[in-house]
This record gives structure tokens, C-alpha cells and sequence, in this order.
């Protein structure tokens, strides 16, 4: 089946740095990855969608400076967390698409856990 | 505006038990269901889904039921084993868009 990894699994930092997680699917090409974030006992939220080579489309409320995604290649998208605070401790999972035929199923990946001290 | 969401949020059934959970949508438009397992501390997995043409599709031990007068959609799982204790969450999308809304998940407890 379609396998899509990230890393890194979780990562502590301190607030004001930057924290880049990357998203790869590797048995397949992805024309699609899907960034959410889920906070405890909460459901996933869409952040933004991104398609290869092209700007991320982000949902409302994301700030775009601030949460950047470069999907520089049909098995690879990464999230940069910018000047990260508390606040932005959460659980971040991406997922990839690739449209084939009519199907069009998101396979997600593990999950990076971030925590911002 | 449009939404997912599940009955329960929480669910115990016996080990051996047959596991029902809900989920019911709001967008009419929506013709694609997902249903998705995730544990703890892991990223969903995907279980079974079905498209808005069907009112029933079954998997190995699962069952998902579609009825579309009442925007409704159901889980069933068959024997459950403690393994299937996580959360579930239903997901849907409309025709062309890529984007999945999901519903706010059901915690399913197995009791041994």
C-alpha cells in the first residue's frame, strides 16, 4: 500500500525558533500533500493544501508567513513553523494524494508531534 | 457552515461485541465518505469507504452504511478486539475538491 512518512517524529524547541517537517510519500508521486494540525482530543484540521510546484493554497485563520510549505517535488512537501511559540505546540500530520483514475485517496503520515518551550 | 460530525464521542463494547459508530454530514453535496482509525500518538489510517452511489460496502470485519435522505453514515465492526480500541473519524468530500472535512471523532473503547 501507499506508505508516506515524516520527520522528524516529534521535535522540542525553544520559542522564536524555526522548525522545518518534512512529508514524503515513498512509494507513489503525490500530485497532492495535505497539511493538518490536531490538537489533543481534538479532530484534524485542515491547514493548507499543496500541489507540486505551485504556492500552497492555506485555509482561513492560517497565517501563510508563518506556516510555509514548499512542495518542491512529486515525493517531498515540507512545513517550516516560523518563529514558533507555545501556542504552536501541537501534533502536525500531513497526507498525499495522487489522482488515479477515480480515485483520489489521502494516505496520511505518522504525525510530528512539536512542543515549543 | 458545512459540517461532519459523530453522535457519541465515546463508545465501550465488550471484546467480541459488534461496535456501531455514527457520524452524521450536513453538506448535501458531499459524494464521497471516508472512514479513518487513528491511535494514539499515530496519523489516521484508513479503513473503508464509499461513494454516495452506494448505500453499503463491506471490508474484512467492517461494514460502512450510507443513508443519504438522512445524512447519515455508520461504522460497523464486527467482533471487536482490543486492537480496535482508537479513535474513529469520518471524513467526506464533494465532487471535484480534494479537500476532506472530518468530523470530530469517536473514542472506542474495548473492554476485555
Amino acid at each position: 500500500g501507499a506508505v508516506v512518512s515524516q520527520h522528524p517524529s516529534w521535535v522540542i524547541c525553544k520559542s522564536g525558533t524555526s522548525v522545518k517537517i518534512e512529508c514524503r510519500s515513498l512509494d507513489f508521486q503525490a500530485t497532492t500533500m495535505f497539511w493538518y494540525r490536531q490538537f489533543p482530543k481534538q479532530s484534524l484540521m485542515l491547514m493548507a493544501t499543496s500541489n507540486e510546484g505551485s504556492k500552497a493554497t492555506y485555509e482561513q485563520g492560517v497565517e501563510k508567513d508563518k506556516f510555509l510549505i514548499n512542495h518542491a517535488s512529486l515525493t517531498l512537501s515540507t512545513l517550516t513553523v516560523t518563529s514558533a511559540h507555545p501556542e504552536d505546540s501541537s501534533f502536525y500530520i500531513c497526507s498525499a494524494s495522487s489522482l488515479s483514475g477515480s480515485t483520489d485517496t489521502q494516505y496520511f503520515g505518522p504525525g510530528t508531534r512539536l512542543t515549543v518551550l | 457552515g458545512e459540517s461532519v460530525g459523530l453522535h457519541l464521542p465515546t463508545l465501550s463494547v465488550q471484546e467480541g461485541d459488534n461496535s456501531i459508530i455514527n457520524c452524521a454530514y450536513s453538506n448535501s453535496a458531499s459524494d464521497y465518505f471516508i472512514w479513518y482509525k487513528q491511535e494514539s500518538g499515530k496519523g489516521p489510517q484508513f479503513i473503508i469507504d464509499i461513494r454516495s452511489n452506494m448505500d453499503k460496502r463491506q471490508g474484512q470485519r467492517v461494514t460502512v452504511l450510507l443513508n443519504k435522505t438522512v445524512k447519515h453514515l455508520s461504522l460497523q465492526i464486527a467482533a471487536t478486539q482490543p486492537g480496535d480500541s482508537a479513535v474513529y473519524f469520518c471524513a467526506e468530500k464533494s465532487g471535484s475538491a480534494r479537500q476532506l472535512t472530518f468530523g470530530s471523532g469517536t473514542q472506542l473503547t474495548v473492554l476485555p
